[in-house]
């Protein structure tokens, strides 16, 4: 079964520093890779995503991520944070894809970021 | 971008009572949709997974009859808790992907926090 670990439970950085957050997975075959956001009390919002291609992907408010697939990786980054990006982050990773668009998502823990102004 | 609208975001209700949550796609057709549940402070574990026009199909360890789902339209599904009970109360979040499109991520709800008394 794959599964997908987030090392860090709880990230704390400056407003302005630069973020890593750390994805590592499990999957026999090429896996399609997700990150997700989510605010307290919300859902999820989608940052970005991998599926083929290009191994940095660029997603949404200045975020981007890297696939090593020699690592098992997928580490999401951003040059500088901003007091709104505090939330907790997912990764996830997609399995069972049907080809029909249908597939089930694997979760990380979560790593929650915190941002001191 | 695609949206995905749960409703209610917040049920309080007596120990026994059935609890109804929408999860509506507006401006995509979803063949499938999920359904997760996530305790305080953890990740998401998903609950089952709904294709519209059959059966759905549930996680290990989660009760079919405790938790229903309906699939009615590629618009719509509903997970009814029958008879909740306290041990019930948790976040509960749906998604839905595009099911004719390939290659598409799913896109969540804000969830719907249920807590029984």
């Amino acid at each position: 079964a794959q599964s997908v670990t987030q090392p860090d439970i709880h990230i704390t950085v400056s407003e302005g520093a630069s973020l890593e957050l750390r994805c590592n997975y499990s999957y026999g075959a090429t896996p399609y890779l997700f990150w997700y956001v989510q605010s307290p009390g919300q859902g999820l919002q989608l940052l970005l995503k991998y599926f083929s291609g290009d191994t940095l992907v660029q997603g949404i408010k200045g975020f981007e991520a890297e696939f090593k697939r020699s690592q098992s990786s997928f580490n999401l980054r951003k040059p500088s944070v901003h007091w709104s990006d505090a939330a907790e982050y997912f990764c996830a990773v997609a399995e069972g894809y049907s080809g029909a668009g249908s597939y089930q998502l694997t979760f990380g823990k979560g790593t929650k970021l915190s941002v001191i102004p | 971008g695609a949206v995905v609208s749960q409703h209610p975001s917040r049920v309080i209700c007596k120990s026994g009572t059935s609890v109804k949550i929408e999860c509506r796609s507006l401006d995509f057709q979803a063949t499938t949709m999920f359904w997760y549940r996530q305790f305080p402070k953890q990740s998401l574990m998903l609950m089952a997974t709904s294709n519209e026009g059959s059966k759905a199909t549930y996680e290990q360890g989660v009760e079919k009859d405790k938790f229903l789902i309906n699939h009615a339209s590629l618009t719509l599904s509903t997970l009814t808790v029958t008879s909740a009970h306290p041990e019930d109360s948790s976040f509960y979040i749906c998604s839905a992907s595009h099911g004719a499109q390939s290659n598409q991520p799913q896109h969540f709800g804000d969830g719907t926090r249920l807590s029984i008394l």
